[in-house]
């Protein structure tokens, strides 16, 4: 029973295209967010949502929307992918803002 | 603002040996500190985490980790390496409440390839 799960689990899409990856939760928990972990593995915050509430927005280009229609799912759409945009984006959720958060498995997006 | 910082990109022991992965921390206010594994090709799991309770937080598969505040540490510790052991591993802190905000933003060492040899 998967807690936190994201599709597709891969995306390989071209340059200028535009794309969705969904995420959805069943642990009842109020926040969710989305990070970027990039080829060196670093792990970065782009957004967070509270209550579908954005709280988060870390200077991500605007082609980045994310939406959330309610509280279980978090969605995020991506316009006019770029070459930088290829990495692994990690859907996560939380009881409230500041506990532990749970991850999904990942999506590995790559724009060729 | 908060960082952090893993000292060792790799870390590599012997099966049964000690394992001691380095983090060390900076925030303006009290952290949430957290240790994630992450295996390949999949998302992280959380190892344990530090809430301002107990300074000596024990977590999954044997792992346990201390806060220390007068080093800005949290190292993550482990008395006999196994095999299944090998991934990489994360530091992360929250800040917690800030000027009564909440931010729920974790932010992220740049993480500790852990090989364990038979």
């Amino acid at each position: 029973d998967t807690a936190v799960s994201q599709t597709p689990k891969y995306l390989v899409t071209q340059m200028g295209n535009d794309k969705s990856i969904k995420c959805e939760q069943n642990l009842g928990h109020d926040t969710m967010y989305w990070y970027k972990q990039d080829s060196k593995k670093f792990l970065k915050i782009m957004f967070s949502y509270n209550n579908k509430e954005l709280i988060i927005n870390e200077t991500v280009p605007n082609r980045f929307s994310p939406k959330s229609p309610d509280k279980a799912h978090l969605n995020l759409h991506i316009n006019s992918l770029e070459l930088g945009d290829s990495a692994v984006y990690f859907c996560a959720s939380s009881q409230v803002l500041n506990t532990e958060a749970f991850f999904g498995q990942g999506t590995r997006l790559t724009v060729v | 603002a908060q960082s952090v910082t893993q000292l060792g990109s790799h870390v590599s022991v012997s099966e049964g040996a000690l394992v001691l992965l380095r983090c060390n921390y900076s925030s303006s206010v009290p952290p949430y500190l957290f240790w994630y594994v992450q295996y390949p090709n999949q998302g992280l799991q959380l190892l344990l985490k530090y809430t301002s309770a107990a300074t000596l937080v024990k977590g999954i598969n044997g792992f346990e980790a201390e806060f220390k505040k007068s080093e800005t540490s949290f190292h993550l510790t482990k008395p006999s390496a196994h095999m299944s052991d090998a991934a990489e591993y994360f530091c992360a802190v929250n800040p917690g409440v800030i000027g009564g905000t909440s931010y729920g933003k974790l932010t992220f060492g740049q993480g500790t390839i852990l090989t364990v040899h038979p």
